[in-house]
């Protein structure tokens, strides 16, 4: 699976969209960008996954360039339960055996009243 | 409500003393996982499962055990713990690994302290 590389902090006004980014420059064609969160040790929480549209749900919305090199995870209206540690996860479509998620550092972000 | 849930929680014992971390699973998913999280290491996989009675070893197996006898199950057995497994461990689930866009399910973590 592609190496990610995330800023390992940011900080955000509460109510403010908080715009992540994730660079990915080594990702495949059959790869897709996965984003997770963990709120201060509590289990990894699934926000969203695209291949190559920008994809919305009730939680984020995913921009991913036309090349496919990096993405921005944008939360629209960050609130003060936002403030986690965001992992940007790149893998196959399959799986694979061990369907095992590669967590990198990620990036703590801060919501700021 | 959809949930994978571990028991218990916390947990300080002692070198040797065998212990078991259940986890358990209510959306028959066939795919089950440990991690371990680490300061600095980030979350590495223990040990997972594709189905009932089906195990693999993941990338730190050294000093654990898993069973699959059911499949809303997948205990954690360590059989001597030793203080280098003193970690929050997480416990996971999806729908089968093969399957695309297998979003993981993942329980609220055991932090385990071995004395």
């Amino acid at each position: 699976d592609a190496k990610t590389t995330q800023p390992p902090s940011m900080d955000c006004a509460e109510g403010r969209a908080a715009n992540l980014p994730c660079n990915h420059s080594t990702i495949s064609g059959n790869e897709y960008v996965y984003w997770y969160r963990q709120i201060h040790s509590q289990g990894p929480q699934y926000i969203i996954h695209g291949l190559k549209n920008n994809e919305t749900n009730e939680m984020a919305s995913l921009i991913i360039t036309e090349d496919r090199k990096s993405s921005t995870l944008i939360l629209p209206h960050a609130t003060l339960r936002d403030t986690a540690v965001y992992y940007c996860i790149v893998r196959k479509v399959y799986g694979g055996a061990t369907n095992k998620l590669i967590f990198g550092t990620g990036t703590l972000l801060a919501v700021q009243p | 409500e959809a949930q994978v849930t571990q028991n218990p929680r916390y947990l300080i014992t002692v070198t040797g003393k065998k212990l078991t971390v259940t986890c358990s699973q209510n959306m028959n998913h066939e795919y089950m996982s440990w991690y371990r999280q680490d300061p600095g290491l980030g979350l590495r996989q223990i040990y997972y499962s594709m189905n009932v009675e089906v195990t693999d070893k993941g990338d730190v197996p050294e000093g654990y055990k898993v069973s699959r006898k059911e499949k809303r199950n997948f205990p954690l057995i360590l059989e001597s713990p030793s203080p280098n497994q003193t970690s929050l461990y997480f416990c996971a689930s999806s729908f089968q690994s093969g399957v695309a866009y297998n979003e993981q399910f993942f329980g609220p973590g055991t932090r385990l302290t071995v004395l």
